[in-house]
Formats: C-alpha cells, structure tokens, sequence
C-alpha cells in the first residue's frame, strides 16, 4: 500500500539552528510529494511540494527535493525562525489526487 | 479570495447523538476531501468527492459515518451515535484539478468536535 513515514518528534531546536525533518514514502506508481504545514491555531496551508523526480520544491527558505532514489523527500531549513513553530506534514498523491496520503506529523519548537 | 470555510468551528455532542459537519469549498474547486486529525495522530483520510464521479469513501472508519456534497459545492459529513473515540478535528480540504493530478489542496479550519 502507500504510506508516508516522518521522523518522530517532537523536535526542538534553537533559533537559527539547522533543520532536517525526514520523510520517505512507500507508494504504487510515481507519486507528488509534499510538506504542508500547520500553525498553531491555524488550518492547514501548502508549504512546497515536488512533482517529479529530482525536482525541489521551495518556499520561506524551506526547502525539499524529491528524491525517487530513496523514495524520500526530507525537508530542510538552514536557519529556523521562532516563527516556524508547528506541525510539518509529509504527504503524497497519486491516481490524479485521488489518493492523498498523510504522514503524522512532526512538531517542531524553535526556541529564542 | 474566500478561503475554505467549515462550520462549526468547535461542536461539544453527548455520546450516541448524531452530529453535521458542514464545509464550504472554493469556488469553483470539483474535488472535496475529508479528513480526521485525532489527537496526536496524522491525517487520516475519510472520504473524497471528484464533479459528478461516485465519491471514494475507502476511508470511512464505519457505517455510522456518511456524507454528502449538494450540487457540486457544499458538503456534510454526519456523524450517527457519536461515540468517544470520534472526538477529533474534522478537515474539508478543495482543490481545482484543473491541472491534472498534482494539484494542492487547500484546507479549512477544522471542526474540533468532543465527544463527551
């Protein structure tokens, strides 16, 4: 079947610290990657995502490359801000977006 | 413009009463998934509408859980003889797929619905 696997957290880190959060997958074809994010008290929004192998997603200096090699799609962040505090989710796609795949979540604390 | 919109925000039920979970899509957006975030848990998917197309509802956890989409736009999720273990945040999530298979979704809010 497809599954979504994320490193466990909670992961705590100094403010602008490195940030790695893994993720890899298991999936039935070639799927689209992504990292949503979820502040607290907010809903869910789009933080990047890949459509194809080796392409790298990008936004607010995160970044994420797909990588089919691996079936993996770790996000990373060189200097984290208190402000990235929240729960980050790997997620995947297939079958024209029928079948959305979530990973649990990893919940990260940037600490001033 | 408007985002996705879900009502209520938060719903407080007493065990074996039936509850409505509404969501309010994007305009024009022709898929709607629903989603369940418990606590500490991830995502799990419930049930996805595509246009006209049969909905999937491969994610629904029983038979006490169903749900509509009127005309295309606005959809329930009801939940018959809530029980405890229901007690979760409920998520509507739009997408246009206009552009084939890898479009986003966009989330609501969540319902945070406690089951007493």
């Amino acid at each position: 079947g497809n599954s979504v696997t994320q490193m466990e957290g909670p992961v705590t880190l100094s403010e602008e610290a490195f940030l790695t959060i893994n993720c890899t997958y298991t999936a039935t074809g070639y799927p689209s990657l992504f990292w949503y994010v979820q502040y607290p008290g907010e809903g869910l929004q789009l933080l990047l995502k890949a459509t194809k192998a080796d392409d790298k997603g990008s936004n607010k200096g995160f970044e994420a490359t797909y990588r089919k090699e691996t079936t993996s799609f770790h996000l990373e962040k060189g200097s984290v801000q208190v402000s990235d505090s929240a729960v980050y989710f790997c997620a995947l796609s297939l079958n024209y977006g029928q079948n959305f795949v979530f990973g649990p979540g990893t919940r990260l604390s940037v600490l001033p | 413009g408007a985002g996705v919109s879900q009502s209520p925000s938060n719903k407080v039920t007493e065990k074996g009463k039936d509850v409505e979970l509404r969501c309010d899509p994007i305009s024009g957006h022709t898929a709607l998934y629903w989603y369940r975030q418990s606590l500490g848990q991830g995502l799990e998917f419930l049930i996805y509408f595509q246009g006209n197309s049969a909905p999937d509802k491969s994610g629904l956890p029983s038979d006490r859980f169903s749900a509509e989409r009127t005309g295309g736009s606005v959809s329930t999720l009801t939940i018959q003889r809530t029980q405890q273990e229901d007690s979760a945040v409920y998520l509507c999530a739009s997408s246009p797929m206009d552009r084939g298979p890898f479009e986003t979704q966009y989330f609501g809010p969540g319902t945070r619905l406690l089951v007493l």
